[in-house]
């Protein structure tokens, strides 16, 4: 079955250190996979989309995700951390059939 | 530009009772699609469109209805809520489907609570 798991529920990071957030997806074929942030009451803002090509693509608010086939991974990373990135992320994927699945999410906290 | 718009933001309901939650977007876009987000959960597809005229079961369907007369309306119904339905419902949208890569614009959301 289709799968999209981020094993990192709750992350800690300090202010001007740097983050990776983990996504490990189950597809039959590579599928499309996308980062979301989502800042508390509010709806979801796409940060980054893979869809073929280049593995390593950027995104918005200085994040980036590299795509790595022989892990099934899709990891989400930014060199410096700040305060207002606090909030949760969600990894997800979509084959060919036009569904979207989501993570469980992880919710990122900085400290100052 | 208003992208998608939900309506109510928030919402009680006893058990039992109905309830059509509404979603438009301005976007000319032929995919829409309902989530819910429960707490550890992430978010779940509830049903999605691909256009007017049809739908398709996501997957957690079960105790709701949509319809997609038009492009621009997708609302999701409640025949007779539940406690479980209990959740935040986000609707969203996006140019091609996700399955052509579309990314999706999402709504701010309407909180319910099943009482």
């Amino acid at each position: 079955a289709q799968s999209v798991t981020q094993p990192d529920i709750h992350i800690t990071v300090s202010e001007g250190a740097s983050l990776e957030l983990r996504c490990n997806y189950s597809y039959g074929a590579t599928p499309y996979l996308f980062w979301y942030v989502q800042s508390p009451g509010q709806g979801l803002q796409l940060l980054l989309k893979y869809f073929s090509g280049d593995t390593l693509v950027q995104g918005i608010k200085g994040f980036e995700a590299e795509f790595k086939r022989s892990q099934s991974s899709f990891n989400l990373r930014k060199p410096s951390v700040h305060w207002s990135d606090a909030a949760e992320y969600f990894c997800s994927g979509s084959s060919n059939t036009g569904k979207l699945i989501f993570g469980q999410g992880t919710t990122l906290q900085v400290k100052p | 530009n208003a992208g998608v718009t939900q309506t109510p933001k928030f919402q009680v309901l006893k058990t039992g009772q109905s309830m059509t939650l509404q979603c438009a977007q301005d976007m000319n876009h032929e995919y829409m699609s309902w989530y819910r987000q429960d707490p550890g959960m992430g978010l779940r597809l509830i049903h999605y469109s691909v256009g007017a005229g049809i739908t398709d079961q996501g997957e957690v369907p079960n105790g709701y209805n949509v319809s997609r007369s038009t492009t621009e309306d997708f609302p999701l119904r409640l025949l007779s809520a539940a406690p479980s339905q209990t959740s935040v419902y986000f609707c969203a949208s996006s140019s091609k489907g996700t399955g052509g890569g579309s990314p999706l614009h999402f709504g701010n959301g309407t909180r319910l609570t099943v009482t």
